[in-house]
């Protein structure tokens, strides 16, 4: 069964860098992309970016341009997100989920919960 | 660009009730649209995409509708797991935005 496996909770200083991994298992890795959503306490769900693990193409939301990484590592079946220079607003749970999106997310990561605080 | 409207913010139904909960695309996106249910604790589930087609293994009292810029999702008897909170999202053009919820509380 297809199956996302997040990495665990981080805390982290304003400032530093977080790198979230998402393994995937029980389909063809590099079938489909792998995108990443994030909410915060209480909030909503916002896009952050995807990832084309067959070719590499990544697309970032402009809210995280210059901020956010989203690479793949196809030998392993593991897409990372990286998000840099951290502020405390980005506390949030991040999600990776599977798609194409034109058919909805099916299938999501549990989710890892990043803390930013000093 | 593209904003994702709700409505209303919070809808309280009684058990057994129907439920309408609406979408609005502030620009026409067709039917590429979803609805995802979030159970606290969890990742968002999907219901509905393309507007109005059911997710594998979601039950039939869910259903989409609507094209263009206004959507509806109804759930037609509500049952106890049901008092969540429901996300729509468009994925017409980048970013695909969810709109901002609607939480279904119990009356």
């Amino acid at each position: 069964q297809v199956q996302l496996v997040q990495s665990g909770a981080e805390v982290k200083k304003p400032g530093a860098s977080v790198k979230v991994s998402c393994k995937a298992s029980g389909y063809t890795f590099t079938h489909y992309a792998i995108y990443w959503v994030r909410q915060a306490p209480g909030q909503g769900l916002e896009w952050m970016g995807w990832i084309n693990v067959g070719n590499g193409e990544t697309k970032y939301s402009q809210r995280f341009q210059g901020r956010v990484t989203i690479t793949g590592d196809t030998s392993a079946s593991i897409v990372y997100m990286e998000l840099s220079s951290l502020r405390s607003e980005d506390t949030a749970v991040y999600y990776c989920a599977r798609g194409p999106v034109t058919k909805g997310l099916s299938y999501w990561g549990q989710g890892t919960l990043v803390t930013v605080s000093s | 660009e593209m904003v994702m409207t709700q409505s209303p913010a919070t809808l309280s139904v009684s058990p057994g009730e129907r439920a309408t909960l609406s979408c609005r695309a502030s620009q026409g996106v067709g039917t590429n649209l979803a609805w995802y249910q979030q159970k606290p604790g969890q990742a968002p589930r999907l219901l509905i995409y393309g507007a109005s087609t059911r997710a594998s293994g979601i039950p039939a009292r869910f259903s989409g509708s609507g094209s263009g810029t206004e959507f509806t999702l109804t759930i037609s008897s509500l049952q106890s797991e049901d008092f969540v909170v429901y996300y729509c999202q468009q994925y017409n053009n980048w970013p695909p935005r969810f709109g901002p919820g609607t939480k279904v509380d119990v009356k």
